[in-house]
């Protein structure tokens, strides 16, 4: 059974520019959630999609978007890019929401100079 | 502000050991716990979860959750080297449906 695939691996972006990601969940999860991780805050939450809506959202800036299409696949967006945006982004796939375990893709790590 | 706190460490113990790394939630309602593994550059891996009072055993790992205490433990028996890596405690609010992570415990593992 495939895993959750995020692509692309690594991104290095200039400040200013915009930049998506993208996930693929495990075949059968129906939610995607976004994690930002970096040294200093650790694993952060930035938003989760069911079935195509962005059912919860973080406290991050409306810089960070995102979309779930109808096969659970989702992407990310961030616009905008700040230094601080560098970090890697790790996508999290479950079968249903509310407490079900959740499998982590490899991430995206995404620097900003 | 719900939150998540575990011991940064790093906790060494020698190979064949038990290793207890433990985590406090604010979070009364919490429901839903579990442990993920985290190595040097790489995405975090469920190792364990847990929803009711007690202990979960799989294989070398135990899970240990007190409600009342609101405190959420992961025992590592015969301790490897390959054990050593970053153990994150994860848990789902009252009435939430995202993930709150602590900072993790980093292990280390002695031969």
């Amino acid at each position: 059974k495939a895993g959750v695939t995020q692509t692309p691996r690594y991104l290095i972006k200039t400040r200013g520019q915009q930049v998506t990601l993208s996930c693929s969940p495990i075949s059968g999860h129906r939610s995607v959630s976004w994690y930002q991780q970096t040294p200093g805050q650790g694993l952060q939450f930035l938003f989760e999609y069911f079935s195509e809506t962005q059912r919860n959202k973080g406290n991050f800036p409306g810089r960070f978007s995102g979309r779930q299409f109808s096969n659970s696949r989702s992407e990310m967006n961030v616009s905008t890019l700040e230094l601080g945006d560098s970090a890697l982004y790790l996508c999290a796939s479950s079968k249903d929401r509310g407490g079900t375990e959740a499998f982590f893709g490899q991430g995206t790590r995404l620097t900003v100079v | 502000q719900k939150e998540v706190e575990q011991n940064s460490g790093p906790l060494s113990v020698p190979e064949g050991a038990i290793a207890s790394l433990n985590c406090t939630y604010s979070d009364r309602g919490s429901q839903s716990f579990f442990w993920y593994r985290q190595y040097s550059g790489k995405s975090p891996e469920l190792i364990m979860s847990i929803y009711s009072n007690g202990d979960k055993e799989d294989g070398r790992f135990t899970a240990q959750l007190n409600k009342a205490s609101q405190y959420v433990s992961l025992l590592i028996r015969d301790s490897q080297p390959s054990d050593s890596a970053t153990y994150l405690c994860a848990v789902v609010g009252a009435g939430s449906y995202q993930l709150t992570f602590g900072k993790g415990t980093k292990l280390s593992v002695i031969p």
